[in-house]
């Protein structure tokens, strides 16, 4: 059973609008989150992350937020721009420094 | 100069063939770790290694084996591979820091396909 699930496969934006990614974990001992995005023919590249102390983390035009409770967490590009098209990997772990479960991915593709 | 390099890129091979895959980094990491990507799975740990002394098993080491050379280096086998070996591998690297939060920094990924 996926630890860490990322319910979208895909999802279409238009250039300038919001993108909301969500990702959804089981493990309520996971307190350390991260973000990565993935290009065709690259690795992935870390974008964000956040730790369980906080509950929103902001890096310009990209916004983690985390509810524990509900064991959620979302990303918001504002404004969207083709160039964000790509795989978004949600990703966690347990302790800081230990290892990191992904989620599936969700492909963005955000339209001109 | 890439900071995780990954020999071969792409590779076509036959069931029950040795197949080696290497990584090599520049970041000066201890830390490094090798992953599959499958369709609809995300990636999955295989092994990682937080030092050069140390390797630990990760979810599905099953049928795979790996080698710390150096600091440096984490090359991946697959002593006898097999067609659902198929999929893209990527090595990485971290390092926690002082703070404790780790980011992990991924290579290209090498295709294998085992026919």
């Amino acid at each position: 059973d996926q630890q860490v699930k990322q319910n979208s496969p895909s999802l279409s934006v238009q250039e300038g609008r919001i993108s909301i990614l969500n990702c959804d974990y089981t493990n309520s001992m996971f307190d350390y989150f991260l973000w990565y995005k993935k290009y065709p023919a690259e690795g992935p590249t870390f974008l964000i992350s956040i730790s369980s102390i906080k509950d929103k983390n902001e890096d310009g035009r990209f916004t983690v937020f985390l509810n524990k409770s509900a064991k959620h967490l979302s990303l918001h590009i504002v404004p969207s721009q083709p160039g964000d098209s790509a795989v978004y990997f949600c990703a966690a772990s347990e302790k800081y420094g230990q290892n990191f479960v992904f989620g599936p991915g969700t492909r963005l593709s955000v339209l001109p | 100069d890439a900071d995780v390099t990954q020999t071969p890129r792409n590779r076509i091979t036959k069931t029950g063939k040795r197949i080696m895959l290497e990584c090599s980094q520049t970041k000066g990491h201890d830390r490094m770790y090798w992953y599959r990507q499958d369709p609809g799975l995300g990636l999955r740990l295989i092994y990682y290694s937080f030092d050069v002394k140390d390797i630990n098993k990760g979810e599905i080491s099953d049928g795979y084996s790996v080698s710390r050379q150096a600091q440096a280096k984490f090359s991946l086998s697959l002593e006898s591979a097999i067609p659902n070996q198929t999929a893209l591998y990527f090595c990485a690297t971290s390092d926690p820091g002082r703070g404790g939060m780790d980011t992990q920094y991924f290579g290209p990924g090498t295709r294998l396909t085992v026919l």
